[in-house]
Order: C-alpha cells, then structure tokens, then sequence
C-alpha cells in the first residue's frame, strides 16, 4: 500500500524559478528518498535522507525531513527545462525490509523555457 | 555506476498469451529485486519482492500465479505475466538494490510497458 502523499500533484513554473514539492508519510523510517521519472521511462535515485538527518544538499537539489511531522521536501534551485520529470518521494521502513521502498504518489513538474 | 537491465521496452501481445519480462543487474549481484506496476500519471505499486534462489513475496491483493516471479541467479529475475488480458496492461517496472538486506538507493531498469489487445 501506498504511504506517501505529495503535493502538489503537478507544479508549472517558467526556467530559473525554484520548485519546492513535498511528501508526507504514515509510519517510522529507516530513511526518506526522492526519485525522478521522465515519461515512460524507469527511475533515477537523485538523493537520500536519513531518518536522523535533517537537511542534504546535492547539487541544486535540497531536501529536508521533519520526522515530527513526518514530512520531507525537496527543492530544486534554478530550474532547467530539462528538470520537467515526475518526482517521487520513497520511505524504507524502520524494519528490515530487504530494500524495499514504498513510493508516494509523485509530483509532475513542468518547467518552461 | 549500476546498471539495471530491462528486456523487453514494449510488447504487444493478444488476450490470453503470457508475456516474459526480464530484468538484469549488468555489473552487480542482486540477491533482491522489485518488481513494481504503475499505471499512467499514477505512482509505482509494489507487486513483488523477488529473492534469489527463493519464492518471491507478494504484496496483498496480487495474484501470484497471475504473475509468476523467477529469480534464478543474483543478476536476472524474470516476471511472467500469465494469461495476459487487457487490464493487465501497464507499465512494468523492475529494481534491484546492491546493498541487499539494507534500506539503501534502488537502480532502475527503464521499465516495459504492455498493451494486451
């Protein structure tokens, strides 16, 4: 089953702005990841956070975890066009799960030339 | 960096036929795959957790003999979808962790997408 809500669903923004899209959880993790999907297309990893951090920078990408909330971000600095992709947030839970992640429900972004 | 092959990227194939997926680790061992389903604009749903040299664990609501999993070696698992009818149609996708048993980043093949007529 499906533990992860994003929003927003879809996000239009025009090249150089920032994208900011979030993810709620239900239950106890192991760590939080974020995963992009161009149409038809399987998935790259873009970044990991551990349950017992709270901010990660890679590149243009930020993420952030609140695990009171249980909510995580990732925002994406100086957009590119060829940042339109889905965005997916990932949990893997506190438990041995051999790897196993649960996926939310993704965040469709658009950035136009 | 890892690399997850999926064969094949599309098939077509007639109501009632089975339709093989394979899905390769190229330049690592993978004793766990996953084998997810996601249907267009919506997220990946975990079919199956495939263990090598083992039965593949289901997730609730999937029919097993429906989709039949093979993990044979530690670089290929093979998903089978049996007697294919239309609202099998979706959009197949494999992963495989390197790290095993720990929670770490997934590789992902590039996914089939299956139209039964």
């Amino acid at each position: 089953s499906q533990q992860g809500e994003e929003d927003p669903q879809a996000l239009s923004i025009q090249e150089g702005e920032n994208a900011t899209m979030n993810c709620s959880y239900k239950t106890s993790i192991n760590n939080l990841q974020w995963y992009r999907q161009n149409s038809g297309r399987g998935l790259v990893h873009l970044i990991l956070i551990r349950s017992n951090e709270r901010e990660k920078h890679s590149g243009r990408l930020r993420v952030t975890l609140d695990t009171s909330k249980k909510s995580s971000s990732l925002l994406i600095t100086a957009s590119r066009a060829a940042d339109t992709a889905s965005y997916f947030c990932a949990t893997a839970l506190t438990y041995n799960q051999g790897g196993k992640l649960i996926f939310g429900q993704g965040t469709e972004l658009s950035v136009k030339p | 960096g890892a690399v997850v092959s999926q064969h094949p990227s599309w098939v077509i194939c007639k109501s009632g036929t089975s339709v093989k997926i394979e899905c390769r680790s190229l330049d690592f061992q993978a004793t766990t795959m996953f084998w997810y389903r996601q249907f267009p604009k919506q997220s990946l749903m975990l079919m199956a957790t495939s263990n090598e040299g083992s039965k593949a664990t289901y997730e609730q609501g999937v029919e097993k003999d429906k989709f039949l999993i093979n993990h044979a070696s530690l670089t290929l698992s093979t998903l089978t979808v049996t007697s294919a009818h239309p609202e099998d149609s979706s959009f197949y996708i494999c992963s495989a962790s390197r790290g095993g048993a720990t929670n770490e980043k997934l590789f992902f093949g590039s996914g089939t997408q299956l139209s039964v007529l």
